[in-house]
């Protein structure tokens, strides 16, 4: 089963706006959660990462929340623009193995 | 960009044929993994390596088997094809456990 369960699948945002994907685990071991962005036809990318000992953390546009306690995190994307429609993965790491999320695809509307 | 090629980028087989992909880096990273990537489940861990001819079992290894005689290639075979083993396939590398992993553009299998 999955580790790390993602949502939503797909959403859709207007130029501008924010777009929010949440993440939840169980696995009180994992002490690294990265965020992948993947492109059609491409690898995905990392993006943006957090461990636990911080409850925020932004980079540009990208901010991962943390919520040690509830075992969720999230990303949060403001001023969406069209060149970030591509699909996001959660991560979250024990060690060097990585569970992922299922995917979220983000599309950017003009 | 992390200096890593994998191939082929496509490939169509017939099941029952052994199949083997191929991930080259120029990174001289200790550790290497594949992945397959499937709707639904995101990215599942096959087998990775940290070291030449160490490797282990990842989350979904079964069908599939590895070898790393070189710290640059790290290869993942399918001894038989199945038709549930069409997928992407993504190779990983990453300078220490605790480092970023970067990936390879994939390769597209489909097995008929």
């Amino acid at each position: 089963q999955q580790q790390v369960k993602q949502s939503p699948q797909s959403l859709i945002v207007q130029k501008g706006g924010i777009s929010i994907i949440n993440c939840a685990y169980e696995n009180t071991a994992f002490d690294y959660f990265p965020w992948y962005q993947q492109f059609p036809g491409k690898g995905p990318a990392l993006l943006i990462a957090i461990r636990p000992d911080v409850s925020e953390k932004k980079e540009g546009r990208f901010t991962i929340s943390f919520n040690k306690s509830a075992k969720q995190f999230s990303l949060h994307i403001m001023d969406s623009q069209p060149g970030d429609s591509a699909t996001y993965f959660c991560a979250a790491s024990n060690d060097y193995k990585l569970s992922f999320g299922a995917g979220t695809t983000v599309t950017v509307r003009a | 960009d992390a200096g890593i090629t994998q191939s082929p980028r496509h490939k169509v087989t017939e099941t029952g044929t052994p199949v083997t992909l191929r991930c080259h880096q120029t990174e001289n990273h200790r550790y290497m993994y594949w992945y397959r990537q499937d709707p639904g489940h995101g990215l599942r861990l096959i087998h990775y390596s940290y070291g030449v001819k160490d490797t282990d079992k990842g989350e979904v290894s079964d069908g599939y088997s590895v070898s790393r005689s070189k710290t640059e290639d790290f290869l993942l075979t399918l001894e038989s094809a199945t038709s549930s083993q069409t997928s992407v396939y993504f190779c990983a590398i990453s300078e220490t456990n605790i480092q970023p992993q970067h990936f390879g553009d994939g390769t597209r299998l489909s097995i008929l």
